[in-house]
């Protein structure tokens, strides 16, 4: 079964450097999404992208943040400048089409850990 | 404002025992979608459940069923015959079709310990 791909499993950083998280959707699903689960915690909405543009982002989406889909295949997440409290696991999910009848299908995850 | 609510931080269970992890939902778009995720100690969502807004019958999945009250706006999960593989953390999550990106808003989650 296709699979939605993380890499890296695991980056360490340092504050204040930029980090990217990569993802490679499944490649007939047209809806890409990032969520960030702080260790021990709920699973948060930052952004849902569309025809190569952001549709929706949540108030922890800041300037600090971006995605792009650069060369057809990744779907890539942007730190420009981490800050310790961006430390948490990354999550890219993606859908086929519109309709909430099917579970987003979720990559493994990239444990982001900013020192 | 929260829009799934589950309202036990952690449960035990004994292993082959039966167990229900509860969760509220608010919405007032009528055609919505309920799922249910597990969320093991390695970290990856797993998808274990789906319930429609329009479904006339409860799902079910091998030993996991979705007690669906549309009235009351609830959508439990039950696990049948407790694995110590089913500890981990659960996840309840909605999908509103009125909703621009259709994306997955989730519950804080419950750990759920299996005892032997």
């Amino acid at each position: 079964e296709p699979e939605v791909t993380q890499t890296p499993s695991h980056q360490v950083t340092q504050m204040g450097q930029e980090v990217i998280l990569r993802c490679v959707p499944i490649s007939n699903h047209l809806y890409f999404y990032w969520y960030r689960q702080i260790l021990g915690q709920k699973v948060e909405f930052l952004v849902s992208f569309y025809n190569n543009e952001i549709s929706e982002k949540s108030e922890i989406f800041d300037d600090q943040f971006s995605v792009e889909r650069p060369d057809g295949s990744n779907f890539t997440l942007k730190i420009r400048s981490t800050k310790l409290e961006d430390s948490a696991m990354y999550f890219c999910a993606t859908h086929p089409r519109r309709g909430s009848n099917s579970p987003l299908h979720f990559g493994n995850g990239t444990r982001l850990t900013v020192t | 404002a929260q829009k799934i609510t589950q309202t036990q931080p952690g449960m035990f269970v004994q292993e082959k025992e039966a167990v229900t992890l509860d969760c509220t939902y608010d919405t007032s778009d009528p055609s919505y979608g309920l799922f249910w995720y597990k969320q093991p100690s390695s970290g990856e969502m797993i998808f274990l459940i789906y319930q429609g807004s329009y479904d006339q019958q409860n799902a079910t999945e091998g030993r996991y069923s979705l007690n669906f009250q549309k009235a009351r706006k609830s959508a439990n999960l039950v696990i049948s015959a407790s694995q110590l593989g089913d500890s981990a953390m659960y996840f309840c999550a909605m999908r509103e079709d009125s909703h621009n990106n259709n994306d997955m808003r989730f519950g804080a989650g419950t750990r759920l310990t299996v005892k032997p």
